[in-house]
């Protein structure tokens, strides 16, 4: 399996704020990553796929970027409704395709 | 509009079998690269998925968990089926689908849109 990390697993910030997560994959799976957003008791949400394209509908503050084992999610200004889990996923292995644990983003 | 919905039972006693439906609408099974995803996530954790099929009846299986599902569709009903047999405690969680879509001017593929999930408890 490829094993999906992220760092780091809970974060604090504030409305405003620039934030960074970041996702390292155990091999290279280089631009087959993808981003989701999942608030409480919701279905999970595409923000990023590919690496770096944005997801139609969805804000520009958020943006991606990496290819290889290494990536990032950022968002530029964090808004309240922005708060909520963060997964990333790869896409290059479908035996199985695998996740990473999650970053919880809160105020 | 695309939209996917789980449904199955809520409550499963130990060794039984699981089956959720999963019933989508605004796009064809049938369409090249497209395929229907089963994904769970245990209350608490991390994302796990579990199964794949594509438009061509191909399937993929989380290897750990092979023996135990079985995946199919029936593309006139736009419905995607998940077994999971011998159901443990630790297979509670919410179930749910999701489309596979892939472009063919970006690798790799992604999972969008997602039902709103099925929580499944297993519990004697």
């Amino acid at each position: 399996d490829i094993q999906m990390t992220q760092s780091p697993s809970s974060l604090s910030a504030s409305v405003g704020d620039r934030v960074t997560i970041t996702c390292r994959a155990s091999q290279s799976i280089t631009s087959y990553l993808n981003w989701y957003q999942q608030k409480p008791g919701k279905a999970p949400k595409l923000l990023i796929y590919a690496a770096s394209s944005l997801q139609s509908g969805v804000p520009s503050r958020f943006s991606g970027s990496g290819s290889g084992t290494d990536f990032t999610l950022t968002i530029s200004s964090l808004q309240p409704e922005d708060f909520a889990t963060y997964y990333c996923q790869q896409s290059y292995s479908s035996l199985p395709y695998t996740f990473g644990q999650g970053t919880k983003l809160e105020i | 509009q695309i939209t996917l919905k789980e449904s199955g039972p809520t409550l499963v006693k130990p060794t039984q079998t699981l089956t959720l439906t999963c019933t989508f609408s605004g796009f064809s099974l049938s369409t090249n690269g497209v395929g229907v995803a089963w994904i769970r996530q245990p209350p608490g954790k991390a994302l796990e998925w579990l199964a794949l099929i594509y438009w061509d009846d191909d399937k993929r299986y989380r290897p750990s968990l092979k023996s135990r599902l079985t995946i199919t569709k029936d593309t006139s009903k736009n419905q995607v089926v998940l077994t999971m047999t011998d159901m443990d405690p630790v297979d509670t969680a919410t179930y749910y689908c999701a489309r596979r879509y892939v472009s063919g001017l970006t690798p790799g593929s992604w999972f969008d849109p997602w039902g709103q999930g099925t929580l499944v408890t297993v519990s004697s």
